[in-house]
């Protein structure tokens, strides 16, 4: 099994900042890394599926990065705005799919 | 809409009682996860079948079981509910069991046990 972290637990930023966060993972034996956006009362919408070493995806002020020889993924937001407040979620697909704890962004207008 | 459709959207019951939740897959969908959030907890994985038959299985009780059927759609079954079993039941669906292709979550089934 798999253990995925996630860091920071929480964050607080105000819009405009830029902001990152990450995943961490202790080997590179997935098929899949994902990052989910999650919004209160609703349900985790897929972001990004990474599966190499190397991985750059971006959507729209969103970006990540993958690193698995280094055991970890970045997620950047640039010029957060209050809708980007939601917790990111981090999984590593293998045969099953485990998430982390996720990291709960909150953008104060 | 995500097109994974779970029901029912709520569901109270009391302790000791065994709940059914359903869940339909997106169309085309072989692969169905089951996950619990409990308060200020994370995405805990249950279980997850292929095409029929369970592909793996996490932090899932022995009074909790599923199975998924011919229609592809599935089912989790919780019995002698305590009432540290309300939490919230994800189901999801993606097309392939192990490539990590993008995993669709349903709106989720909250259940409150009293």
């Amino acid at each position: 099994i798999l253990n995925v972290e996630q860091s920071p637990q929480s964050l607080h930023v105000q819009e405009g900042d830029s902001t990152n966060f990450t995943c961490s993972f202790p080997s590179s034996n997935f098929y899949a890394l994902h990052w989910y956006r999650w919004e209160t009362a609703k349900s985790p919408e897929a972001l990004f599926v990474m599966t190499l070493n190397g991985d750059e995806k971006k959507k729209g002020r969103i970006s990540a990065t993958l690193n698995t020889k280094e055991g970890y993924s970045y997620l950047y937001i640039k010029g957060s705005q209050p809708e980007d407040s939601a917790t990111y979620l981090c999984a590593l697909f293998n045969n099953d799919m485990r998430f982390g704890a996720g990291t709960r962004l909150t953008v104060k207008p | 809409d995500s097109g994974v459709t779970q029901t029912p959207k709520h569901l109270i019951t009391a302790t000791g009682q065994r709940v059914t939740l359903r869940c339909s897959p997106r169309s085309g969908d072989l692969s169905v996860y089951w996950y619990q959030q409990s308060l200020d907890q994370g995405l805990q994985f249950l279980i997850q079948y292929y095409n029929g038959e369970e592909r793996a299985k996490g932090n899932i009780l022995e009074r909790f079981s599923a199975q998924q059927f011919p229609d592809l759609h599935s089912e989790l079954n919780l019995s002698s509910l305590e009432l540290g079993d309300s939490a919230l039941y994800f189901c999801a669906s993606s097309v392939e069991g192990g490539t990590g292709r993008q995993v669709f979550f349903g709106q989720g089934t909250r259940l409150t046990v009293v």
